[in-house]
């Protein structure tokens, strides 16, 4: 089946710095890519959709300019979460679908912020 | 607008019994459901999924999910429940595809 890979797994960091989060869709084109952030113990929550070439879309209440989103390709979309603090630890989840695909799951970012 | 309602936070099942984890669905249009099972810090594995046709769909793992639309279900089965089941199961519901719509989820505990 379809893979996607999300990179890394698990990262700390210092509050007020900045963390990079890759999704990599591995065997098709990722038209749209969708970032969905989980507390523990809660469903996943949207956060904002990507699609190839133009900008995000963020749901509301979402701070766009705290969390970056970039689609520059059909197989790569990153997430970066600028100037993170504690608040901000979670669990980071990429999808990818394209047009005759169903959305497959990355196995997730852990983000710690001390 | 879409949304989904997953009963029951935890589930507890015995090593062998029927499991059932209960979905309903309200969309204004016809959904797309999907089941997907979540494992402690991974991502979430498409177990099965509803888009047109049978409305009896099996999965992976043994799964399988009846749509019925008069009730606005997708409830999730499993004939005998192993412990390698016991993990965090979410319920979905799109109408595009692609933006999904996820129950709260609900735990399954198995019982040796």
């Amino acid at each position: 089946g379809a893979v996607v890979s999300q990179h890394p797994s698990w990262v700390i960091c210092k509050s007020g710095t900045s963390v990079k989060i890759e999704c990599r869709s591995l065997d098709f084109q990722a038209t749209t890519m969708f970032w969905y952030r989980q507390f523990p113990k809660q469903s996943l929550m949207l956060m904002a959709t990507s699609n190839e070439g133009s900008k995000a879309t963020y749901e509301q209440g979402v701070e766009k300019d705290k969390f970056l989103i970039n689609h520059a390709s059909l197989t790569l979309s990153t997430l970066t979460v600028t100037s993170a603090h504690p608040e901000d630890s979670s669990f980071y989840i990429c999808s990818a679908g394209g047009h005759s695909q169903p959305p497959y799951f990355g196995a997730g970012t852990r983000l710690s912020v001390l | 607008a879409q949304s989904v309602t997953q009963l029951g936070s935890h589930v507890s099942v015995s090593e062998g019994a029927l499991v059932l984890l209960r979905c309903n669905y309200s969309s204004s249009v016809p959904p797309y459901l999907f089941w997907y099972v979540q494992y402690p810090n991974q991502g979430l594995q498409l177990l099965l999924k509803y888009t047109t046709g049978a409305t009896l769909v099996k999965g992976i793992n043994g799964f399988e999910a009846e749509f019925k639309k008069s009730e606005t279900s997708f409830h999730l089965t499993k004939p005998s429940a192993h412990m390698s089941d016991a993990a965090e199961y979410f319920c979905a519901v799109t109408n595009t595809g692609n933006q999904f719509y996820f129950g709260t989820g609900t735990s399954l505990t198995v019982i040796p």
